[in-house]
């Protein structure tokens, strides 16, 4: 079974350039996470479908940051224009819906972006 | 904001040695899960343990967890250079709440 795809691995840009993240789940897995990860620190949630609906969002800068889940399969998250401090490794994540999961997530390799 | 804390950060040991690492988290959890990543790449799934039990084994891989002083700690027996990775404690919340990673344990297993 395939795991959780993520591309592109790595993404070098200057600052105010626009960059997008694609990350296809585990098929059936209804519930999709998009995490950051600083340098040295754990991975923070930026946003949480439930199929198509983003349930949990607060984290997410909305000034710069979009996320979208058309057809409730693959995710899309695009940052715009880019800055300095976005430089991280955003993971994508997925499961199966919360009603009766234990909540253990499948990560992608991750897209790590460099912006100078 | 991360509610898992580990402890140590940093932790250099001797292959065969047993690594322990510790983590304290702030509010009631449905559970408690500990995952490993290696240098540049994703998380793994290692264990989960639930807010009613108090220890678990898998493999080499032995969790526990006190609730009433809101802790855990994940011990590595015979540990292998393949364990030289981050090592992170994750709590799930009651509710729909997501998984809350703490900042992680960086191990080094030394051949």
């Amino acid at each position: 079974e395939a795991g959780v795809v993520q591309s592109p691995r790595y993404k070098i840009i200057e600052k105010k350039q626009p960059v997008a993240f694609w990350c296809n789940p585990i098929s059936g897995h209804n519930t999709l996470y998009w995490y950051r990860q600083n340098l040295g620190q754990g991975p923070e949630l930026l946003i949480r479908y439930e199929n198509e609906e983003a349930v949990d969002d607060s984290q997410l800068p909305k000034d710069r940051f979009s996320a979208e889940r058309l057809k409730g399969v693959d995710s899309t998250l695009k940052i715009q224009p880019a800055e300095l401090g976005d430089s991280a490794v955003y993971l994508c994540a997925s499961s199966l819906g919360w009603w009766g999961n234990t909540g253990e997530l499948f990560f992608g390799e991750g897209s790590r972006l460099t912006v100078l | 904001s991360q509610q898992g804390e580990e402890d140590p950060q940093a932790l250099s040991i001797q292959e065969g040695e047993n690594a322990t690492m510790n983590c304290s988290y702030k509010t009631s959890i449905n559970n408690l899960q500990w995952y490993r990543q290696n240098s540049g790449r994703g998380l793994v799934h290692l264990i989960l343990i639930r807010s009613n039990e108090r220890e678990k084994h898998s493999g080499r891989l032995r969790v526990t967890l006190d609730t009433s002083k809101k802790s855990s700690s994940l011990l590595i027996t015979a540990s292998r250079a393949a364990d030289t990775a981050s090592y992170f404690c994750a709590t799930l919340s009651r509710g729909n709440t997501p998984l809350v990673f703490g900042k992680g344990t960086r191990l080094s297993v030394i051949a």
